[in-house]
């Protein structure tokens, strides 16, 4: 079945750190991709999303490229804020119908450092 | 665009009591939503797909008959936790995205945080 494993944290990074959280992924065919950004006590938003291979999603100076080849969509940031703690969430739906469940990782929790 | 509104944001409820949580679509039409159950520091666990005029399917381990989901029409889906036990205490999500859309990323509520005593 479908899969998706990311980095296990918490991962604690100084502001101004460069950030990679790890995730990587089981499917058949071709799953459109996301990674989901949780502050404490609120539902999740939408970070970025690619949904064909070699794709790149971006938002907020983060960036993940779908890699069809070695199966991953890792988040990364070139400068890590402190409003950037929260919890990141990988996870990947079946592409074809908008009915299509989304299957979420264990999610990492990446706190940083003033 | 594509907003959804959950509702209530956080309840306390007594045991044995029966809780309504309900699940907007603002701005689209959505013939399926999802909801979810988040434990503390842990990931979400999709509980059942609701589909609007139809049944909601369940994953497996989850109680239908103690979580009632209701899809009444394209922008509304409710659940409603019945008989309310401290064990259900929990963060519960949905999410929808619009008819059709297949590349359209899902939106999630703000989250209903549930807490039986």
């Amino acid at each position: 079945g479908n899969s998706v494993t990311q980095m296990e944290g918490p991962v604690t990074l100084s502001e101004e750190a460069f950030l990679t959280i790890n995730c990587t992924y089981t499917a058949t065919g071709y799953p459109s991709l996301f990674w989901y950004v949780q502050y404490p006590g609120e539902g999740l938003q939408l970070l970025l999303k690619a949904t064909k291979a070699d794709d790149k999603g971006s938002n907020k100076g983060f960036e993940a490229t779908y890699r069809k080849e070695t199966t991953s969509f890792h988040l990364e940031k070139g400068s890590v804020q402190v409003s950037d703690s929260a919890v990141y969430f990988c996870a990947l739906s079946a592409s074809g119908s908008s009915a299509s469940k989304i299957i979420f990782g264990s999610g990492t929790r990446l706190s940083i450092r003033p | 665009g594509a907003v959804v509104s959950q509702h209530p944001s956080r309840v306390i409820c007594k045991s044995g009591t029966s809780v309504k949580i309900e699940c907007r679509s603002l701005d689209f039409q959505a013939t399926t939503m999802f909801w979810y159950r988040q434990f503390p520091k842990q990931s979400l666990m999709l509980m059942a797909t609701s589909n609007e005029g139809s049944k909601a399917t369940y994953e497996q381990g989850v109680e239908k008959d103690k979580f009632l989901i209701n899809h009444a029409s394209l922008t509304l889906s409710t659940l409603t936790v019945t008989s309310a036990h401290p064990e259900d205490s929990s963060f519960y999500i949905c999410s929808a995205r619009p008819t059709g859309e297949v590349n359209y990323g899902y939106t999630f509520g703000s989250g209903t945080r549930l807490t039986v005593v």
